[in-house]
C-alpha cells in the first residue's frame, strides 16, 4: 500500500499570499493517478487537481499542480478568503486501496 | 441532476450492525466503481470499500470480514453493511463514484456513531 505523506500539517498564512502544499508517496506513483480535494468544515470533499496537474472544470487558475514520481505539489497563487481550508491528496495504484495524505489545514494567520 | 444521497447513519452500540445506503441519480450505479470513504471526527479521509462495474469488491485491512459492499440494480442503490461496529468506526460516511481517474461524484455524507 502506498503511504501519502502531506506537509505541512497546518499552514498559518494571510490573504494574497503564495501557499505551496506538498504531498510524498512512500513509492513512486503514476501521476495520472493523483489528485488533490479541498474540504471545508461540513461540506464533502471537492476535486481541484487531477492526473497531478490538470485543473477540475471551474476551478480557478490559481490553483495549480506539479510533480511526479514520488513527490507533488499543490500551489495556490494568491489566497483567496474561501481558499482557507483542509486539502487532501490521494492516489490510486492501479488496484486497491485507494489512499489519501493526512491533509494540510490553510488557516488564517 | 447527477447526484448520490447517503442515509442510514445514527447511533449505534459497540457490536452491533448498521447498513447504510447511498441513492443515486442521474446516473448507473452498476456501470461505475462506486466506493465508500469515511471519516473520523476532526481526521483525514479513508477508503473503506469499492465494488467494481463487474461486481469485484474490494475492502480496507480495517473493515475486512465486518462490513460488506452491495448494490441493487433495480433500485439504483448501494449499500454498506457494516457489523461488529467499534468506536474506532464512529465517522462521516461518503458514497464516492471514481472514473477511472478521481472521485468525481460524493454525497453529502450519514454520520455513525459506535457508543454505548
Amino acid at each position: 500500500e502506498i503511504v501519502l505523506t502531506q506537509s505541512p500539517s497546518t499552514l498559518s498564512l494571510s490573504p494574497g499570499e503564495r501557499a505551496t502544499l506538498s504531498c510524498r508517496a512512500s513509492q513512486s506513483v503514476s501521476s495520472s493517478y493523483l489528485a488533490w480535494y479541498q474540504q471545508k468544515p461540513g461540506q464533502a470533499p471537492r476535486l481541484l487537481i487531477y492526473g497531478a496537474s490538470s485543473r477540475a472544470t471551474g476551478i480557478p487558475d490559481r490553483f495549480s499542480g506539479s510533480g511526479s514520481g514520488t513527490d507533488f505539489t499543490l500551489t495556490i497563487s494568491r489566497l483567496e478568503p474561501e481558499d482557507f481550508a483542509v486539502y487532501y491528496c490521494q492516489q490510486y495504484d492501479s488496484s486497491p486501496p485507494w489512499t489519501f495524505g493526512q491533509g494540510t489545514k490553510v488557516e488564517i494567520q | 441532476e447527477v447526484q448520490v444521497v447517503e442515509s442510514g447513519g445514527g447511533l449505534i452500540q459497540p457490536g452491533g450492525s448498521l447498513r447504510l445506503s447511498c441513492a443515486a441519480s442521474g446516473f448507473t450505479v452498476s456501470s461505475n466503481y462506486m466506493n465508500w470513504v469515511r471519516q473520523a471526527p476532526g481526521k483525514g479521509l479513508e477508503w473503506v470499500s469499492v465494488i467494481f462495474s463487474g461486481g469485484n469488491t474490494y475492502y480496507a485491512d480495517s473493515v475486512k470480514g465486518r462490513f460488506t459492499i452491495s448494490r441493487d440494480n433495480s433500485k439504483n442503490t448501494l449499500y454498506l453493511q457494516m457489523n461488529s461496529l467499534r468506536a474506532e468506526d464512529t465517522a462521516v460516511y461518503y458514497c464516492a463514484r471514481w472514473n477511472f481517474w478521481y472521485f468525481d461524484l460524493w454525497g453529502r455524507g450519514t454520520l455513525v456513531t459506535v457508543s454505548p
